[in-house]
């Protein structure tokens, strides 16, 4: 299996509502990032976890909240959100955050706020 | 960090031409990495290619890591090669930074 999965595709929230974005790996990747997208803009770093543990956070809003339960899943907790959040969320992986290893990436999750 | 450049910024081709992407990098890297996004929104590894030269299919690239620049080679293009192509840096244990990409666009 050499595929980042990453559920729902697509989704519509509210500002009030409280929701999650789900990414799965099956490489044996000890790495995970999650990566925001807006329109005609390159992927910018939310966050790194390397060996289940948080090691980067690029000073990303407290309505955005990492889980990293186990080696194969990451999860994005989102509460509160803002319209300006709407964006692609994309979640990539790497055999560990070792300079040498490839980047593998889901397809996304398209999030709408209204 | 480490700033990337990604030339042109747009491209609009006929089907069946050949092109050439170029990505410039400000200091030595690790980590060189060619994607493709398609309309869909998913970023498809093209290349991984810190140095040296790679061939897969139509697609071509090489890095000349002493003079901080990779190039990717598109052949005989096809309309589903339309989309963003990105290249993305790494250095050290820093994660990849990406340049702001090339918008291709082939037409029938």
């Amino acid at each position: 299996d050499t595929e980042v999965t990453q559920t729902p595709k697509h989704l519509v929230m509210g500002m009030t509502n409280k929701k999650s974005l789900k990414c799965e790996q099956h490489m044996g990747h000890r790495a995970m990032y999650w990566y925001k997208q807006k329109a005609k803009k390159p992927p910018e770093l939310m966050f790194v976890y390397s060996y289940e543990k948080l090691s980067i956070n690029e000073s990303v809003p407290s309505r955005f909240s990492p889980e990293c339960p186990n080696s194969s899943l990451l999860n994005l907790h989102l509460h509160a959100l803002q319209p300006e959040d709407s964006a692609l969320y994309l979640c990539a992986s790497s055999q560990s955050t070792g300079f040498v290893y490839g980047y593998t990436f889901g397809s996304g999750t398209r999030l709408t706020v209204v | 960090g480490i700033q990337v450049e990604q030339s042109p910024p747009d491209l609009i081709l006929q089907e069946g031409a050949n092109s050439t992407l170029r990505c410039n990098f400000s200091d030595s890297v690790n980590n060189l990495q060619w994607f493709h996004q398609n309309p869909w929104g998913q970023l498809i590894n093209l290349f991984y290619i810190p140095s040296g030269t790679k061939q897969n299919g139509r697609l071509s690239a090489t890095t000349v890591a002493t003079e901080r620049y990779s190039l990717l080679y598109i052949s005989s293009s096809q309309t589903t090669d339309s989309g963003v192509y990105f290249c993305a840096v790494g250095r050290g244990y820093s994660t990849l930074t990406f340049g702001k990409g090339t918008m291709l666009l082939v037409s029938p």
